[in-house]
């Protein structure tokens, strides 16, 4: 099966900086999400991004599916930005394979 | 739009008792729900798949007569946690995507089972 694999595995920031988050997979995928994962456990839908670039505010996307990865781009991070970031992925199903997640803390 | 609904947001239930988790998708049809597992501080496991008015297919090594999967109706999927043990104490998501639309998948809030 596809392997996804996410850096780094753990974050640390100070209020304002920015981060990129990475997303490796192993095989072709025509189905990728990015999420954050909040403290309570609930899992918000980032992007939907199987190729290409988006933007939301803060946060941006870009996935080079020819070359197997995605990057979350983070900018100006808040406190409420921490939690976990999972990259999940999918090739010709509806199923998904999640990462194994970034653990990101933001400090004032 | 896209929102998914779960129901306990947590449950205790003693050894050897079943316990039921509600999935609903709340502004949208749903041709596909999943039900995922995880443990503390680890990612999510895809458990089963269920389709409205089909058997569930599950994922390997998931036992199907533990995990019961029911998806009735195009809005509400089921799972029973039957004779439940403290091993089977953890985190449940389920999640869905729409009827018409891509593969995108929308996540309820998750149910936390403890079992004692």
């Amino acid at each position: 099966g596809i392997q996804v694999e996410q850096s780094p595995p753990d974050l640390i920031l100070q209020e304002g900086a920015n981060s990129t988050l990475r997303c490796n997979f192993s095989d072709s995928v025509n189905n990728l999400q990015w999420f954050h994962q909040n403290p309570w456990g609930q899992l918000i839908n980032l992007f939907y991004i199987p190729s290409g670039t988006k933007q939301n505010g803060r946060l941006s996307a870009t996935t080079v599916a020819t070359e197997r990865y995605s990057l979350l781009y983070i900018s100006s991070s808040q406190t409420t930005d921490s939690g976990v970031y999972f990259c999940a992925v999918g090739r010709n199903t509806d199923k998904l394979i999640f990462g194994t997640g970034t653990r990101l803390q933001v400090f004032p | 739009g896209a929102v998914v609904s779960q129901h306990p947001s947590w449950v205790i239930c003693k050894s050897g008792t079943s316990v039921k988790i509600e999935c609903r998708s709340l502004d949208f049809q749903a041709t596909t729900m999943f039900w995922y597992r995880q443990f503390p501080k680890k990612s999510l496991m895809l458990m089963a798949t269920s389709n409205e008015g089909s058997k569930a297919t599950y994922e390997q090594g998931v036992e199907k007569d533990k995990f019961l999967i029911n998806h009735a109706s195009l809005t509400l999927s089921t799972l029973t946690v039957t004779s439940a043990h403290p091993e089977d104490s953890s985190f449940y998501i389920c999640s869905a995507t729409r009827t018409s639309g891509n593969y995108e998948q929308y996540f309820g809030p998750g149910t936390r089972l403890t079992v004692t």
